[in-house]
């Protein structure tokens, strides 16, 4: 498959439990975005990765929020101490270049229910 | 005020119709803009895209920008049952990285 894949898929987690969401972009995109997406609600931004650089993070809501791609390719979103509002889907997308006028291709998401 | 506004819908058009989804943004720096389709459980699909104002077509899918006015349209001619979903209208940020959406317009194809 050359789409942008996530995993898990399904998530479910208890209060306070931590998470951690993986995004496998495009082969060779230089970059990533991950985005959160509520219920009836378009996606939001959280970070933006180009190559293994972390150039954008003004989304993240929280210092529970940590994101990596340490080589480039493989992303990770780490949430720490879940609380019942991270519950959402989260989507990563991935684009040819470092500009937001290209086409961001986006993975299937990760539902993460917080109990 | 969102940074950009869609109404929510459900907006109904009778299939073989013309559907006219709008959209309204406030940041003028906007360079670019994009219409995204999102199945429900499915993740969003860029349909179109527009930089320049005027009109832009593919297909059924016409795209209008007015930057004036600082709003962005797309006209789906000859609607389909599979034109059923939410479409996302979006702008691209000022840092020349994020894409900043809508919350989408649901939109509805009677047969």
């Amino acid at each position: 498959g050359a789409g942008v894949s996530q995993s898990p898929r399904y998530k479910v987690a208890k209060r306070g439990q931590d998470v951690a969401l993986r995004c496998d972009p495009i082969s060779g995109h230089v970059s990533l975005f991950w985005y959160q997406q509520a219920l009836g609600q378009g996606p939001e931004f959280l970070t933006y990765f180009q190559n293994e650089a972390q150039l954008d993070k003004s989304g993240l809501p929280s210092d529970r929020f940590f994101a990596e791609r340490p080589e480039g390719s493989v992303s990770t979103l780490k949430i720490q101490r879940t609380q019942q509002e991270d519950s959402a889907v989260y989507l990563c997308a991935s684009s040819a270049t470092g500009t937001s006028g290209f086409e961001q291709f986006f993975g299937p998401g990760t539902r993460l229910t917080v109990l | 005020q969102k940074e950009v506004e869609q109404n929510s819908g459900p907006l109904s058009v009778p299939e073989g119709a013309i559907a006219s989804l709008n959209c309204t943004y406030s940041d003028r720096g906007s360079q670019s803009f994009f219409w995204y389709r999102q199945y429900s459980g499915k993740s969003p699909e860029l349909i179109m895209f527009i930089y320049s104002n005027g009109d832009k077509e593919d297909g059924r899918f016409t795209a209008q920008l007015n930057k004036a006015s600082q709003y962005v349209s797309l006209l789906i001619r000859d609607s389909q049952p599979s034109d059923s979903a939410t479409y996302l209208c979006a702008r691209g940020g000022s840092s020349a990285s994020k894409i900043i959406f809508g919350s989408g317009t649901r939109l509805s194809i009677r047969p």
